[in-house]
């Protein structure tokens, strides 16, 4: 493993609740991304990051939001949860040297 | 808009089969091919990527041919065993810059023992 925390790994949560997703890593690595894992549609990238402070948005980040002040926290945030919010969340971390990423064990996100 | 597309979606293979995973992509600019394999209730890993400066590149059983000019590239896993069972996800990006990458929608491979 990369040296990747995502917490919490599995929450349950009412329509119209915030919610914050942390990624936690230990590389110091530069990049962080978040993902969204849903049947049939893959990997969708939500918003990312490239330095403290400088985020950038994905093709799915309505209804999200992020924060990064830390080089090695990345927080993703529902600021009022959804149904179709519900999913598997995955961050992602690059080093800038290499074009692989390394991916968290995901948290499992249940909206009802 | 799917700028890659991935196929089949699932797959069955016997054991010390030969498993195919196909992917096509739309824009040139794209310069770096990865594969993903991911096992249930983990975080994708990277298996194998590719340039497109080269036609193949193989790592042990795995195997991606790569075709520029139709803009196609594809997974070949050989002998295929029970412990490769698996979804993989193709991905195509740019290379360079914030690196991102667009995947594919991913592939549930079965191999029966």
């Amino acid at each position: 493993d990369a040296g990747i925390t995502q917490s919490p790994r599995h929450k349950v949560t009412e329509t119209g609740t915030p919610v914050t997703l942390r990624c936690h890593q230990t590389e110091n690595h530069r990049y962080m991304y978040w993902y969204r894992q849903d049947p049939g549609h893959g990997l969708r990238l939500i918003h990312y990051s490239y330095g403290v402070k400088d985020t950038d948005k994905g093709e799915v980040s309505d209804g999200y939001s992020v924060s990064r002040s830390k080089t090695e926290d990345f927080l993703l945030t529902l600021e009022s949860a959804t149904s179709s919010q519900t999913s598997v969340y995955f961050c992602a971390i690059r080093g800038g040297e290499s074009y692989e990423q390394y991916f968290g064990p995901g948290t499992r996100l249940t909206v009802t | 808009q799917q700028q890659v597309k991935q196929s089949p979606q699932s797959l069955i293979v016997q054991k010390g089969g030969i498993s195919i995973i196909n992917c096509a992509y739309e824009n040139t600019a794209f310069d770096y091919f990865p594969w993903y394999q991911q096992f249930p209730g983990k975080g994708p890993a990277l298996l194998i990527a590719i340039r497109p400066d080269v036609s193949e590149k193989k790592e042990g059983r795995f195997t991606i041919s790569f075709n520029k000019s139709a803009k196609q590239f594809s997974l070949h896993i050989m002998d295929s065993q029970p412990g490769d069972s698996a979804t993989y996800f193709c991905a195509a990006s740019i290379m360079g810059g914030s690196y991102i990458p667009t995947f594919g929608r991913g592939t549930s491979l079965i191999v029966h023992p």
